[in-house]
């Protein structure tokens, strides 16, 4: 059973405006983990956020996380057409060793 | 992603066959896994590994078998093919519990 749900689906931006897309997962966890997919490509690691902590930033990306909620968000600044890809968030439960992830939001940035 | 090997990059196979995924991985990480993405079903894990001799079943295990002899290689062996198993298999690796993951570029099986 999938653990995160990302929102939404698939987003269509211009160049330089904002990316915000959101994940809500069910059950506890260690920390929650956002990736990116390139098109026919492997997933890459962007970032971390571990339970205790609530933003994040790196480079143009900020997380955030509402553990009361059971959701975090991913924004990117300023977005570049390079930004196109799909988006996971995955999340580690407190059992611990294994990521579940999402089925991913869609980006596509215009130039 | 240089550190982190699949092969082959396209299989097809026919039903019933048995087929093996390779995965190698350069940095002596410990843990390892194997998913599977599908349309409308995002990333599934098939089976994990936190160590050499050490494995255990993730999400949809069934119909897969895995082997982890050295700790940089770890091979996913479909028994007997089916359909269903038509799909697009990462191999990753952590070094870590609770760390990020670094993926292969996968491997697109079709099964006819």
């Amino acid at each position: 059973s999938q653990q995160g749900e990302e929102d939404p689906q698939a987003l269509s931006i211009q160049e330089g405006e904002n990316a915000t897309m959101n994940c809500s997962y069910k059950t506890s966890i260690n920390n929650l983990q956002w990736y990116r997919q390139n098109s026919g490509r492997g997933l890459v690691h962007l970032i971390l956020i571990r339970s205790n902590e609530r933003e994040k930033h790196s480079g143009r990306l900020r997380v955030t996380l509402d553990t009361s909620k059971k959701s975090s968000s991913l924004l990117i600044t300023a977005s570049r057409a390079a930004d196109t890809a799909s988006y996971f968030c995955a999340t580690e439960d407190n059992q611990g060793g294994k990521l579940i992830f999402g089925q991913g939001t869609e980006l596509s940035v215009k130039p | 992603d240089a550190g982190i090997t699949q092969s082959p990059r396209y299989k097809i196979t026919e039903t019933g066959r048995q087929v093996t995924l390779m995965c190698h991985q350069t940095w002596s990480h410990s843990y390892m896994f194997w998913y599977r993405q599908d349309l409308g079903h995002g990333l599934r894990l098939i089976y994990y590994s936190a160590a050499a001799d050490i494995t255990d079943k993730g999400e949809v295990p069934d119909g897969y078998v895995v082997s982890r002899s050295k700790t940089e290689n770890f091979p996913l062996t479909l028994e007997s093919a089916t359909r269903s198993q038509t799909s697009v298999y990462f191999c990753a690796s952590s070094e870590s519990h609770s760390g990020g993951y670094t993926f292969g570029s996968g491997t697109r099986l079709t099964v006819v």
